[in-house]
């Protein structure tokens, strides 16, 4: 299993760029999720979904779209990109929904600078 | 508001001795409490979890972590630190039921051979 991957490693984009960083899982989780990290902050949660078809907003929701079509993937959407949306991006799975004494499995991440 | 704690942004050890790594936690109910590891430039990595149980809990590559209700804490141990284990440990809770992962800020362990 090749686990969670997230494409591209490296971005750099213009303010007022949209883009899209994907996320792709292969252990058929059912969770998956998106996390900003920004230095002196740890990690916070931009969106999360418990399935294909079904995503809410986590801690830092604005300037971020998602959707959930299919069990494997998870993109997140940039709309419109601003100098505050420099960050290194983690996408995340785990095994099952609810309550989540699961682990989180996560990907190796995606630089963001935003100019 | 809920949140998570880890009052340390830097812990330095001499390799060999033991070291701690502190969180503590403002959750209500009786939430599942994580530690993840960062290396540089990777993704965070699964060390333990508590769930419920034994207090103490054990986990990868010789750490474990004490839970204590009482003072809302979960402090990463471990008797022997080596070089290897340098880097960035992140706790983290989940409420039981919930979906949302709120993760500390982080504390970086620096093991000086």
């Amino acid at each position: 299993n090749a686990g969670v991957t997230q494409t591209p490693k490296f971005q750099v984009l213009k303010t007022g760029q949209s883009m899209t960083l994907q996320c792709a899982q292969d252990m058929n989780h059912e969770y998956m999720s998106w996390y900003r990290q920004d230095p002196g902050m740890g990690l916070r949660l931009i969106h999360y979904s418990v399935g294909a078809g079904i995503t809410d907003q986590g801690e830092v929701p604005n300037g971020y779209n998602v959707s959930r079509s299919t069990t494997e993937d998870f993109p997140l959407r940039l709309l419109s990109a601003a100098p505050s949306q420099t960050s290194v991006y983690f996408c995340a799975s785990s095994p099952i929904p609810s309550g989540s004494r699961e682990t989180q499995y996560f990907g190796p991440g995606t630089r963001l600078l935003v100019l | 508001a809920q949140s998570v704690a880890q009052p340390e942004d830097q812990v330095n050890v001499a390799e060999g001795n033991p070291l701690t790594v502190k969180c503590t936690y403002s959750v209500s109910g009786n939430p599942y409490l994580f530690w993840y590891v960062q290396y540089p430039n990777r993704g965070l990595q699964f060390l333990l979890k508590y769930i419920t149980g034994d207090n103490l809990v054990k986990g990868s590559y010789g750490f474990e972590a004490e839970f204590n209700k009482s003072q809302t804490s979960f402090h990463l141990k471990k008797p022997s630190a080596l070089v290897s284990d340098s880097a960035l440990y992140f706790c983290a809770v989940i409420s039981r039921g919930g979906f949302k992962t709120i993760f500390g800020a982080g504390t970086r362990l620096f093991v000086k051979a």
